[in-house]
Formats: structure tokens, sequence, C-alpha cells
């Protein structure tokens, strides 16, 4: 079976633009998280879904934001890219809505110049 | 509050040494879950251990072994005749209530250099 998939895994944009980063879960997986990980940092909590609803969300700005669709597989979008949001995004999922055991993907590297 | 403390940033070995990693963590919730993961080089956070606070069982798993303290706060990680392939970033997790669900509070990451 398929682990958690990322896309893209490299990704350099400018300051202000958009950013739509993909997440498809492992299969049977109801809950998705999105983490950010600054260099030499643990990662952030950003958003949790479960079952389409966000269930959780981070200390992060409204420039982020995120959905689940039917299939389970969730995109994070960021608006108006800064310097600081240079960091590696990470997608988790779990069976369930609790934090039981995460599976994490490889993760995608946005870079912001 | 709910913190995570690695206050070991960097340790290297040679290969074959046993090797402690320490995490000290700070919560109000009387029912917690602790956490280990890796983190290789290419990036993906590998799942390696979940505690909850109910049981204070110390766990091995072929040379990995945990020794979790409620009375220190503690969940240490030991590896025991270390390998290369032990190479990583290790982070110690807390699980903590936000809204009313639970989210992962992270170390800094501990990073491990076993050396041949």
């Amino acid at each position: 079976d398929a682990g958690v998939t990322q896309s893209p895994t490299h990704l350099i944009k400018t300051r202000g633009q958009h950013v739509t980063l993909r997440c498809s879960p492992i299969s049977g997986h109801k809950s998705v998280s999105w983490y950010q990980q600054v260099l030499g940092q643990g990662p952030q909590f950003i958003f949790q879904y479960y079952e389409k609803e966000e269930r959780g969300r981070g200390n992060f700005p409204d420039r982020f934001s995120a959905r689940q669709f039917p299939n389970y597989s969730s995109e994070l979008n960021v608006n108006a890219l800064l310097l600081g949001d240079s960091a590696l995004y990470l997608c988790a999922s779990s069976p369930g809505q609790g934090v039981e055991k995460l599976f994490f993907g490889s993760g995608t590297q946005l870079s912001v110049l | 509050a709910q913190k995570v403390t690695q206050a070991q940033t960097e340790i290297s070995v040679v290969e074959k040494e046993d090797v402690t990693l320490d995490c000290v963590y700070e919560t109000r919730d009387t029912t917690y879950y602790l956490f280990w993961y890796k983190q290789p080089p290419s990036g993906e956070l590998v799942f390696l251990i979940r505690r909850n606070s109910f049981d204070e069982q110390n766990e091995i798993s072929g040379r990995y072994s945990w020794n979790f303290q409620k009375s220190t706060s503690s969940f240490n990680f030991t590896i025991t005749a270390s390998q290369v392939v032990d190479s990583a970033v290790y982070f110690c997790a807390l699980s903590a209530w936000a809204g009313n669900n639970r989210k992962l509070i992270w170390g800094l990451g501990t990073s491990l250099a076993v050396n041949p």
C-alpha cells in the first residue's frame, strides 16, 4: 500500500505569490494534519481535518487555509507568501481523529525568495 | 503550559556505543501521550513509539528502549549498540488539547550522528 504522498516535493516562489500544496493520505485514513517545519526546529501544527471538517487549527495567520476533499486528500493554501514561510511542509494521516499514530509524508520543501 | 524540551541539540557517537536521548515535558493534562519520532535525511518523520500517561512500564524494542518517569516528567530514549543507520534527528512530542482535539507539541529535536 502507498504511504502518505505529497506534491510537489520542492517549490520555489517569490514574495506575495500564492501556493497550493497537496497531500494524499494512506488509503482508509480519514484524518489529515498539516505541519510546518522550519530548518533546525520541530514541526509546528497548522491544521487538522477529519471527515472533511476542520478539527484543529494552530497559531498561523489567516493567509494559511486548507481543505479536505471527499476522497480524504487535502490541500494547504498559503497566500501572500513571506520569506518566513520558507519551510518543509509535512502532511500526516491517521485512521481516526486522534493523534494515536501519525503517518507522515516526505514533505514539500517551499522556498520563498 | 504545554512544552517539550530536548536539551541535547547534537550528539555524536562512534558505532556500537550506547546513546541516550533526553526528553522532558510539561503539561497540566492528567491524561496525555508521549511520542518519539525519527527524521532521517529524507525528511519523512517515522513513528517509533507512543506511551500514555498511565503506563509507566519501560519498553524495549530491539536495540531501542524507552524510560518513562512521571515523577521527573521525562521520557528518555536509549539506542543500544548504535549503528550508522541510526543517524537522524529524533523528536520527542507530547499530545495536548487544542480546543476539542489533541495536537502534538514537539521538541526541537536531537541530531544524532553515528560515526563508523
